[in-house]
């Protein structure tokens, strides 16, 4: 199985900083990386999906990129919306596996 | 408006069984592959399962293999997730979610529905 480590944990920030998340694939996963937001109570919303396409609605403000087994997530100025919990996932191949997430938290 | 919601959660002892199903509005599962996600109590995302589009492939993460199925009926716009000899380190919100036949970035998620398993 494939397995993805996400870091950090906990990232604690200020509105209008620019903020980065990454993760490593134990295997190459080639582009086949997406991200999430998800809020307390909330289901994920997708983001981003291979590696750096940004889903429809999603701002410009976020960012993805990397290939092969490190990627990085990077919003470029945090608004008071984009605290919450991010996750990366690989669909490269069955089992799909999440990162552990990172909670983005107000400094 | 693409729609999915979960129903089914609940308390369940543990060993019992529990049906989950997600059921689909304003558009047709007959063109998605079909996941089952799940969530503990304060923890990450688990990915659990995943039906095709058409039904002819199931997988299934290692911890739930041989107790969890997963099935859909397209003509109804239902998908399941028949769960038994549950235990309590199956305590999760369980979301159902969407990808692209090909693919497995997950667009489209239901609300999710809790699961307890306790006695």
């Amino acid at each position: 199985d494939i397995q993805m480590t996400q870091s950090p944990s906990t990232l604690s920030a200020s509105v209008g900083d620019r903020v980065t998340i990454t993760c490593r694939a134990s295997q190459s996963i080639s582009n086949w990386l997406a991200w999430y937001q998800q809020k307390p109570g909330k289901a994920p919303k997708l983001l981003i999906y291979e590696a750096s396409t940004l889903e429809s609605g999603v701002p410009s403000r976020f960012r993805g990129s990397g290939s092969g087994t490190e990627f990085t997530l990077t919003i470029s100025s945090l608004q008071p919306d984009d605290f919450a919990s991010y996750y990366c996932q690989q669909y490269n191949s069955y089992p799909i596996m999440f990162g552990q997430g990172t909670r983005l938290e107000i400094k | 408006q693409v729609q999915l919601v979960e129903s089914g959660g609940g308390v369940v002892q543990p060993g019992r069984s529990l049906r989950l199903s997600c059921a689909a509005s304003a558009f047709s599962l007959n063109d998605y592959n079909m996941h089952w996600v799940r969530q503990a109590p304060g923890k990450g995302l688990e990915w659990v399962a995943v039906i095709s589009f058409d039904g002819s492939n199931k997988y299934f993460v290692d911890s739930v293999k041989g107790r969890f199925t997963i099935s859909r009926d397209n003509s109804k716009n239902t998908l399941y997730l028949q769960m038994s000899s549950l235990r309590a380190e199956d305590t999760a919100v369980y979301y159902c979610a969407t990808s692209a036949p090909k693919y497995g970035d997950l667009g489209s998620w239901g609300q999710g529905t809790l699961v307890t398993v306790s006695s």
